[in-house]
């Protein structure tokens, strides 16, 4: 089955502790993208990646890192997450870059206390 | 700054009734318009909209696109309870990234709640 998934679905950690959330596709996508969600300000985008190694600063990357390493593979890494990242996140792939995100992943819920 | 709002932010409608979601933008090298529905996971996909005037539709849902005055409307008509979700309203822009590749960027708008009560 053609999917994007994401781990861990939830996650309570404490402020400083780093943490990575891990994002996979199994449709040989170009494009990968990681967003946040929060009410009132529906979905931003904090990093994208055009392809292995190649990867970009979205509207709201600050306090985060992502790498490529593997076309399937795109993990968002919090080196220090604070409270106000606390979000529901979500990993999203397109075949390419020219093509919109239409494969979101499950979403991942995150709280930092 | 490309900019999609939404309106209204929540709707609570009772089963039968029809409802429409509006979406306006201003964006720069504006591409296409999407429509996403959001249950309690990820945003599922409903329409994506090119050109002006021009319906898309699918089952109870439709949607159309005016260019010129830069909005978008989603339809539900005779809701049912599984229609209550988040509709959310995208804008698909060209951009560049550094290395001077286009690349197909989603602003997206706050959602409306969409409550549909039997």
């Amino acid at each position: 089955e053609a999917q994007v998934t994401q781990n861990p679905r939830y996650l309570i950690t404490v402020t400083g502790k780093k943490l990575t959330v891990t994002c996979s596709q199994n449709m040989n996508h170009e494009y990968m993208s990681w967003y946040r969600q929060d009410p009132g300000l529906g979905l931003r985008q904090i990093y994208y990646s055009m392809n292995v190694e190649v990867t970009d600063k979205g509207d709201v990357p600050e306090g985060y890192k992502v790498s490529r390493k593997e076309k399937r593979n795109f993990p968002l890494i919090l080196e220090s997450p604070s409270p106000n990242q606390t979000s529901l996140y979500f990993c999203a792939s397109s075949p390419r870059p020219q093509r919109v995100m239409q494969f979101f992943g499950p979403g991942t819920r995150l709280t930092v206390l | 700054e490309d900019k999609v709002v939404q309106s209204p932010l929540s709707l609570v409608v009772h089963e039968g009734d029809t409802v429409t979601l509006n979406c306006s933008y201003e964006v720069t090298n504006f591409r296409s318009l999407l429509w996403y529905k959001q249950e309690k996971k990820a945003p599922t996909f409903l329409f994506m909209l090119t050109s002006s005037g021009i319906e898309k539709k699918s089952g109870r849902l439709s949607s159309i696109l005016d260019k010129k005055e830069l909005f978008s409307i989603l339809n539900i008509t005779a809701t049912q309870t599984g229609d209550s979700a988040i509709y959310l309203c995208a804008v698909e822009a060209v951009a560049q990234d550094a290395g001077g590749t286009s690349y197909g960027k989603l602003t997206f708008g706050q959602g409306t709640i969409l409550t549909v009560h039997p």
